[in-house]
């Protein structure tokens, strides 16, 4: 089946520094998500990218749609204690009404004060 | 983006029991999932499930196993079958956007500890 590499898998930072973490397949998507997930919570949704070669921000976070649509990348600039948690990248395939999202590995972040 | 409340949001559980996770949603939906996260891991899709069809299990996943009902366009449960230490793992529900451009958003989760 369709996977998604992310990486890299934990990242530990100071306070302020900023974060880059990346998603990678050998298949298309028609598009990317990026959620965060915090202890004992559902994924939250932070951006949704629907073009190839996309570029979208929000807040501190931006993310772009490959070009090739088999990877996109995920950036927080200013890193603030809220932003600790699990990020996960997520690919969508498939035709309208028979679509599935596909989940990467997930990266941890910490961050030290 | 819809409210989405699970029950229970968590449960121990005993080996050989089984129990029943119920989703409601404040809006009508056309779809829902039903994703797995095992300890320290990601999302695994168990199954789609349709109002008024039978629900779409993915690989690995199996309707003896997983009993999944939608008998209405804001509800569903997902029931974990005769479980096993291995199955312990927050199950969630969730629901695409208003527009069905593709995002899905997500319930609390329900942990389930089985001992």
């Amino acid at each position: 089946g369709q996977q998604l590499n992310q990486s890299p898998q934990s990242m530990f930072i100071q306070e302020g520094e900023d974060v880059s973490m990346n998603c990678t397949s050998s298949s298309i998507f028609n598009t990317w998500l990026w959620y965060k997930q915090d202890p004992g919570e559902g994924p939250v949704l932070l951006i949704a990218l629907y073009k190839a070669g996309e570029l979208t921000s929000n807040g501190r976070l931006t993310a772009q749609f490959g070009i090739t649509r088999k990877d996109s990348f995920l950036n927080i600039s200013a890193s603030i204690p809220s932003d600790v948690g699990i990020y996960f990248c997520a690919g969508l395939s498939g035709i309208q009404g028979a679509q599935k999202l596909v989940f990467g590995q997930g990266t941890r972040l910490t961050i030290n004060p | 983006s819809a409210v989405i409340s699970q029950k229970p949001s968590r449960d121990i559980c005993q080996r050989g029991t089984s129990l029943t996770i119920q989703c409601q949603v404040d809006s009508q939906v056309t779809m829902m999932f039903w994703y797995r996260q095992q300890p320290g891991q990601s999302l695994t899709l168990i199954a789609t499930a349709n109002q008024g069809s039978e629900a779409t299990y993915e690989s690995g996943f199996v309707i003896d196993k997983f009993p999944i009902s939608r008998p209405n366009l804001t509800f569903s449960t997902l029931t974990v079958s005769n479980m096993s230490p291995e199955d312990s793992s927050i199950y969630l529900c969730s629901v695409g956007g208003r527009y069905d451009t593709g995002e899905l958003f997500f319930g609390e989760g329900s942990r389930l500890t089985v001992l």
